[in-house]
């Protein structure tokens, strides 16, 4: 089962910032944080991860709880491009195994 | 740099019948890992091949099985289909013990 929290649906003004929050409050210490999104019909596209401190890329910034229980992830300005679902996983170091939940569905509107 | 590519993109079989679908990885990755999405859900784990053995495995029954050749590239067969098997079928590629795995566009499978 999957180890996250994510609410089904967002929208978003295109140009604003996405802000799209994960509960993982059972994550242990061994458990990377990884943000995948889907557009329709297409494979899972990474966006980012992180362990313990906040991390950016030329994609997204994510923000990870003192207490790793939740994070964010943000998208700075959104595009109707974004429009998609996006997976919050726990992923533990030791593997390469993805468990995915049912997302959160991202609408960009104009 | 193709990226994970997938064959073929689209697939129809009947009730009983078996089928495989390949994947080649993208170029330096080693390891392959094959996940089922059926319409609306996320993606679920079948299993996963390294050094061309089946190195983690998902909740699936033994007609989901796997290859993988010495160029890493590898085959998902899939035995006695039945209705309940149409979905996406998803090959991910990435090194070994690194961060991030590449998926491909997927294979959709329509059982009827």
């Amino acid at each position: 089962d999957a180890k996250t929290t994510q609410p089904t649906s967002m929208d978003c003004a295109e140009g604003r910032a996405a802000n799209l929050p994960c509960n993982h409050s059972t994550i242990s210490g061994n458990e990377y944080v990884y943000w995948y999104r889907q557009i329709h019909s297409q494979g899972p596209q990474y966006i980012i991860h992180g362990l313990k401190n906040n991390e950016t890329n030329e994609m997204a910034s994510l923000i990870i709880t003192e207490d790793r229980k939740s994070s964010t992830l943000i998208l700075p300005h959104a595009t109707l491009r974004d429009t998609a679902v996006y997976y919050c996983i726990v992923r533990p170091i030791n593997t390469d195994k993805l468990i995915f939940g049912t997302g959160t569905r991202l609408q960009v509107f104009p | 740099d193709a990226g994970v590519t997938q064959s073929p993109t689209h697939l129809i079989k009947t009730r009983g019948q078996q089928v495989t679908l390949r994947c080649s990885p993208k170029s330096g990755h080693d390891t392959v890992s094959w996940y089922q999405q059926a319409l609306g859900q996320g993606p679920q784990f079948i299993f996963q091949y390294y050094e061309e053995e089946e190195r983690q495995r998902g909740n699936f029954p033994d007609r989901f099985s796997g290859h993988q050749f010495p160029n890493y590239s590898s085959e998902l067969n899939v035995n006695a289909l039945l209705l309940g098997d149409s979905a996406l079928y998803l090959c991910a590629s990435s090194l070994v013990s690194s961060t991030g795995a590449f998926f491909g566009q997927g294979t959709r499978l329509t059982v009827v």
